[in-house]
């Protein structure tokens, strides 16, 4: 049972929207900032947003992230076959003085 | 062109040790923190342990807590994960990964880049 809670699977078509949200409580995603993870099938995971809606150099700009309260969500537009991959959203908690992960979606492109 | 490679994976029996290590190169790895992450066969990503710049500073998952010893040689630019009393749960594929920070910002840090990972397998 992951501390941060996600979808375990989403799907969309070719150049279609897509959303993956990410729920938390008070103590992390409440008062901290959120990054979201890419893990390509068979590789290392890569950092894809920090601070809850930066995106690093590289990166397209169909990815994008929010934070609202003790939410956040991972926006990825004009989908494409490569962005089919394992999406988390991590933050630091302050109870219990580390940082936590979502459970991870599992985005499929049909 | 910042590079992590890990290493020290293998099969262990439970109830033994071992150790990995992360070899970094392309910054000046003393003036970051450091981390571990876990991703048990088929399941998410755990948080393990991060380690400050320093190495004055330590930090660790409760489920590894008082059974793993994060520490890093700076004069080496390598990190490592001391493992005793394994267990099957620990079985999982290590990543080390490099913090923004150095130190005591962990609220709004992250992790960028990682390694490719070293396996670890308890088992009898």
């Amino acid at each position: 049972q992951s501390v941060l809670t996600q979808p375990p699977s989403a799907s969309g078509t070719p150049g279609q929207r897509v959303t993956i949200s990410c729920s938390g409580s008070s103590s992390n995603i409440g008062s901290n900032t959120v990054n979201w993870y890419q893990q390509l099938p068979g590789t290392a995971p890569k950092l894809l947003i920090f601070r809850n809606n930066q995106r690093p150099s590289g990166v397209p700009d169909r990815f994008s992230g929010s934070k609202s309260g003790t939410s956040a969500s991972l926006a990825i537009s004009g989908l494409q076959s490569e962005d089919e991959a394992d999406y988390y959203c991590a933050a630091w908690d302050d109870s219990l003085n580390g940082w936590v992960f979502g459970g991870g979606t599992k985005l499929t492109v049909l | 062109e910042v590079q992590l490679l890990e290493s020290g994976g293998g099969v262990v029996q439970p109830g033994g040790s071992l150790r990995l290590s992360c070899a970094a190169s392309g910054f000046t790895f003393s003036s970051y923190a450091m981390s571990w992450v876990r991703q048990a066969p088929g399941k998410g990503l755990e948080w393990v342990s991060t380690i400050s710049g320093s190495g004055g500073s330590t930090y660790y998952a409760d489920s590894v807590k008082g059974r793993f010893t994060i520490s890093r040689d700076n004069s080496k630019n390598t990190l490592y994960l001391q493992m005793d009393s394994l267990r099957a749960g620990d079985t999982a594929i290590y990543f080390c990964a490099k913090n923004f920070y150095h130190s005591g910002n962990y609220p709004v840090d992250w992790f960028d880049p990682w390694g490719q990972g070293t396996l670890v397998t308890v088992s009898s």
